[in-house]
């Protein structure tokens, strides 16, 4: 089955350094990935949808300086939290879609605790 | 701006029983709808995906849409303890899962008491 493989699985930075997750798709290739990010007890909300070989495209509200993205293979998005806040600590997931044959499954990444002191 | 309106919860179930979860969205054109579990700390999984209006059922889940309402449920029979999660809402506005974003619901939290 498709996997999407997302790393580091936590994270405990200082405030000021930046953070780098990967999200890998192990067994298809996928031009678009998502990123979301999830606060305590609420829902995903989605960031940006990595295009590869594009710039990302950033929801509203969501600082592109701040939320690199960068999708330079048609298996690897990565997501770097520049200059990291405490108010950045969330949980952060990645998804993909392997295209048909999958029941129509959007295969999620295990996600990435960030905690920022 | 679309919106998925969920009732947060807890929502407390015995065993055994029967558990519904609700969802309401705002996006008229919405196309496709879907059911994820989340465990804490974990990320979610799908559960079921629904199209058409009317039932779908798969083992002890059925989903539930009527689009006139804009409303879709997911009832689950028999509830087990490892049945307990937050259970999210998500509506997509087509079927090209490739390229188009689902938007979330907040989640209902739901408690099956042995």
């Amino acid at each position: 089955g498709a996997v999407v493989s997302q790393h580091p699985s936590r994270v405990i930075c200082k405030s000021g350094t930046s953070v780098k997750i990967e999200c890998r798709s192990l067994d298809f290739q996928a031009t678009t990935m998502f990123w979301y990010r999830q606060f305590p007890k609420q829902s995903l909300m989605l960031m940006a949808t990595s295009n590869e070989g594009s710039k990302a495209t950033y929801e509203q509200g969501v600082e592109k300086d701040k939320f690199l993205i960068n999708h330079a293979s048609l298996t690897l998005s990565t997501l770097t939290v520049t200059s990291a806040h405490p108010e950045d600590s969330s949980f952060y997931i990645c998804s993909a879609f392997p295209g048909t044959g999958f029941n129509e499954k959007l295969f999620f990444g295990s996600g990435t605790q960030l905690s920022v002191l | 701006q679309k919106e998925v309106e969920q009732n947060s919860g807890p929502l407390s179930v015995p065993e055994g029983a029967i558990a519904s979860l609700n969802c309401t969205y705002s996006d008229r054109g919405s196309q496709s709808f879907f059911w994820y579990r989340q465990y804490s700390g974990k990320s979610p999984e799908l559960i079921m995906f629904i199209y058409s209006n009317g039932d779908k059922e798969d083992g002890r889940f059925t989903a539930q849409l009527n689009k006139a309402s804009q409303y879709v449920s997911l009832l689950i029979r028999d509830s087990q303890p490892s049945d307990s999660a937050t259970y999210l809402c998500a509506v997509n506005e087509g079927t090209n899962f490739g390229n188009e974003k689902l938007t979330f619901g907040t989640g209902t939290r739901l408690t099956i008491i042995p």
